[in-house]
């Protein structure tokens, strides 16, 4: 059965600082990813997306960077962050009929 | 209904009433998409419905499709309190990697 895993569950960080966030998926090979942001009571923002490791497509800009070192493992990190950064972070991979599997996602907030 | 970026909807019930939730989509797809979300946590596929087909059932659960006015809908029948959740229909443009999301419905189910 496929896991997925993200990391931290939660951040609290200053504006200006940076961020990494991380997504690990288990029992899956070469899986589409995907990143997701959502603001409270908001809908889900797609933001990247890879098909494999190396590879990484922008959705949207956010100033967010996202990066595939490993087969299993998708990074989204950014040098500054923004207040407009907060919020709540999915991370994702993709199984047939474009159906998509969510980690438990990370919380973010930046004061 | 929900699309676009509209604020999240919100639906109240009392607990044994049946509910349903409308989505309206912009571009041709193969297939609608509900999830749910439960709070602070990452949403999951609850039922699919292809556009080959008109109506489709799960459990408590029936979602429809008509693809003449790009249009699903979501019923949940004699719901229960923990029916509360956020629901989420989704879309993706034929050929795309993108699964577009509603803005949602959140549904709380009162005793």
């Amino acid at each position: 059965a496929q896991t997925i895993h993200q990391w931290p569950v939660a951040e609290i960080k200053a504006v200006g600082s940076p961020l990494s966030l991380g997504c690990t998926i288990k029992g899956k090979s070469s899986p589409n990813l995907y990143w997701y942001w959502q603001a409270t009571g908001g809908t889900l923002q797609q933001l990247f997306y890879s098909i494999t490791v190396g590879q990484v497509e922008s959705v949207v800009q956010l100033n967010l960077s996202a990066s595939r070192p490993k087969d299993d493992q998708f990074i989204l990190s950014t040098e500054k962050l923004l207040l407009s950064h907060s919020g709540f972070y999915l991370c994702a991979w993709r199984g047939t009929e474009n159906t998509l599997y969510f980690g438990a996602g990370t919380r973010l907030s930046v004061l | 209904s929900q699309w676009g970026e509209e604020n999240l909807q919100a639906l109240s019930i009392q607990e044994g009433e049946d509910v349903t939730m409308n989505c309206s989509y912009k571009t041709y797809t193969t297939v609608v998409h509900w999830y749910r979300q439960d709070s602070g946590r990452g949403p999951a596929l609850i039922i699919l419905i292809r556009s080959n087909e008109r109506e489709k059932r799960s459990g408590r659960l029936r979602a429809t499709l008509d693809t003449s006015s790009q249009s699903s809908s979501l019923s949940i029948t004699a719901a229960q309190c923990e029916d509360t959740a956020v629901y989420f229909c989704a879309t993706d443009a034929s050929g795309s990697w993108q699964l577009i999301f509603g803005s949602g419905t959140q549904l709380t189910v009162m005793p």
